[in-house]
């Protein structure tokens, strides 16, 4: 059965400390990985798609990159504003566009 | 205004009535979603819709009824609700050839007693 496993479930840093978030999948014919974030209250949103092993993603403090097996996002030098649940997802391996499975998500805490 | 909206934001109500939570984009997206969230469990599609009168099942669709009428509205429909569907729920869109870059509503919180 295809899996998407992130990890750790929380994470909390101090503002400036830089860490990442693991995102591990087991479908395979991987059809691309995305990223969203998710604020307490809100629907997610949309951060980085990746495609292929190797590529990378940068987006402000956030950078996604991706190997065969699991994907990673690093946070560099976070501020209290990166604050969120950040989720990781990957298509359905039966050729039906749009469906996604999600991760349970990395609930990321950054203190002042 | 531009974007994904849902209502209601909350509901409560009981066991066994049909409750309808609504979906509308102003993107005219081909694509439209379903999802619930629950601790535990994360996100999981229950139905999503490809365009007009397109719709078919995702991972936990038992229990609830979609259509899709018009592209852009996408209500969902609990016909006999249990207390096993109090979950917040979102409904996501997205654009033909970006069906993975999905926006998602505001959410409705569901509670079921």
């Amino acid at each position: 059965e295809d899996q998407v496993t992130q990890s750790p479930e929380a994470l909390r840093l101090q503002e400036g400390e830089s860490s990442s978030l693991n995102c591990s999948y087991t479908v395979s014919g991987l059809r691309g990985l995305f990223w969203y974030r998710q604020d307490p209250g809100k629907g997610p949103e949309f951060l980085f798609t990746l495609y292929s092993a190797g590529e990378e993603k940068e987006k402000e403090r956030l950078k996604a990159t991706l190997t065969k097996k699991e994907s990673f996002l690093h946070i560099t030098a976070p501020k209290p504003e990166d604050s969120a649940t950040y989720l990781c997802a990957v298509p359905w391996t039966t050729d039906s566009w749009g469906k996604l499975q999600f991760g349970a998500g990395t609930q990321v805490v950054v203190t002042p | 205004d531009a974007g994904i909206t849902q209502s209601p934001r909350y509901k409560i109500t009981e066991t066994g009535r049909q409750v309808t939570l609504m979906c509308h984009q102003t993107w005219s997206h081909s694509y439209m979603f379903w999802y619930r969230q629950d601790l535990g469990h994360g996100l999981r599609l229950i139905y999503y819709s490809a365009a007009a009168d397109i719709t078919d099942k995702g991972e936990v669709p038992d229990g609830y009824v979609v259509s899709r009428s018009k592209t852009e509205n996408f209500p969902l429909t609990l016909e006999s609700a249990t207390r096993s569907q109090t979950s917040v729920y979102f409904c996501a869109s997205s654009a033909w050839g970006a069906s993975y870059e999905q926006y998602f509503g505001p959410g409705t919180r569901l509670t079921v007693t």
